[in-house]
Formats: structure tokens, C-alpha cells, sequence
């Protein structure tokens, strides 16, 4: 088990809602990656934190934010929700930006937007 | 082109038998390669990562061609705890993001 949690574990929001996840990263990590994956897809890279800081950012619209605490879980905020936004939303956590040898993903939120 | 790209499968191979999966990427500068698992409705963990003399865990065999930029994963001597699908990923260049394949999906049957 790594020490990553995600909340809430699914979700179900209507068009033009807004919704926040949450991220809590595994201790001793300051950076948190956040994706979306798609029904049979791959995970696709929204943004990452690296200490509070935005460091990079998919090819995501701005209605999808970030935020990222001093303690550096962080959250993850979708505006005007669409149908085509119902995915599972994952976090990973490491300990430095590019070390994906060190990274761990949560469980996943699972967003359904009827 | 996608920038990973991936045969989805499904690969539906008897216990025992050796599978081998290959996934291309499109960026020749991509300097980071990895493997990862991911049961169903779980999350992704990461099985390997692929360095360019290639690797090998157990049954387990990753492998990097830089000429012809595609990486590869072997499975010797399938078992049926290995149905799961299988997912590469690329950092992209120069950047801290990392590019996933669509997956390929791993049955193994008695």
C-alpha cells in the first residue's frame, strides 16, 4: 500500500457543476501529478505541484485547476463540468519532479457527470 | 501520431506461454521509459522501468530500442495473476510530464 489517498472514491455531479478533489501525498513528497483516465484509456497528465507551485501542464481547458498546500496535498478543481469530463481522476505523489521511479499513484476518483 | 502509442489487445494467451507487448513513442529526444500494471478499476503501479541495456525482473523482461524508438515488455512463463493491463510511458522531453499508451489488455486462461 503507498501512502497516497485520494477523496472522496466516486462522485457523481450533473452538467455545469463544479467539483474539487482531494490528494494527500506520501510522506516525505512534494510533488503531486495529477491525470485523467479515460474509459479504456491511458492516463492522460492534467498538471503538476512541485512545492505549492504549478510546475507544467497538460493540454487540459483552464476550467481544470490546482492547488497545492504546505503540506503538500493538493486538490484538483473542475468549473462547468461536461459529460465528456466522467473519468477516473489520479494523483501520484514523488519526491521531485521526474522521479518516477519513486512515484506512487492513489486509488482514484471515480466522476461520473450525468 | 499519438506521442505513445500501444496495441490495446486483447492478448489472450494459455497459462505458461511467453507474451510480449511493444509500445512506440514519437519524441526521439524521450529519455525516460517505464512499464506499469493496472488491475481493473485500480490504480497504475509502476513494474519496471526501461533503461537502454534493458532489464530484467523474473519472468519479467523490458527492453529499449532507441533506433526505432519503441520499448518493449516480455512475460515468460504467464500466470494467470498476470491478466491485468499493461501500460508504457514516456517522460516527455524536457519536461516533468509523463505521456501513458492507451494500454494493452493481458488475459491469461487456464
Amino acid at each position: 500500500e503507498t501512502g497516497v489517498t485520494q477523496s472522496p472514491t466516486h462522485l457523481i455531479k450533473t452538467r455545469g457543476q463544479q467539483v474539487t478533489l482531494r490528494c494527500s501525498s506520501q510522506s516525505g513528497h512534494n510533488t503531486v501529478s495529477w491525470y485523467q483516465q479515460a474509459l479504456g484509456q491511458g492516463p492522460q497528465f492534467i498538471f503538476q505541484y512541485y512545492r505549492e507551485e504549478e510546475n507544467g501542464r497538460g493540454n487540459f481547458p483552464p476550467r481544470f485547476s490546482g492547488l497545492q498546500f504546505p503540506n503538500y496535498s493538493s486538490e484538483l478543481n473542475v468549473n462547468a463540468l461536461e459529460l465528456d469530463d466522467s473519468a477516473l481522476y489520479l494523483c501520484a505523489s514523488s519526491a521531485a519532479p521526474g522521479n518516477y521511479n519513486e512515484q506512487f499513484f492513489g486509488p482514484g476518483t471515480r466522476l461520473t457527470v450525468l | 501520431r499519438k506521442e505513445v502509442e500501444q496495441d490495446p489487445g486483447p492478448f489472450n494467451v494459455p497459462e505458461g506461454a511467453t507474451v510480449a507487448f511493444n509500445c512506440t513513442y514519437s519524441n526521439s529526444a524521450s529519455q525516460s521509459f517505464f512499464w506499469y500494471r493496472q488491475d481493473c478499476r485500480k490504480e497504475p503501479k509502476l513494474l519496471m522501468s526501461v533503461y537502454s541495456s534493458g532489464n530484467e525482473d523474473g519472468r519479467f523482461t523490458a527492453q529499449l530500442n532507441r533506433a526505432s524508438q519503441y520499448i518493449s515488455l516480455l512475460i515468460r512463463d504467464s500466470k494467470l495473476s498476470d491478466s491485468a493491463t499493461y501500460l508504457c510511458a514516456v517522460e516527455s522531453y524536457n519536461t516533468d510530464k509523463l505521456i501513458f499508451g492507451t494500454g494493452t489488455r493481458l488475459q491469461v486462461f487456464p
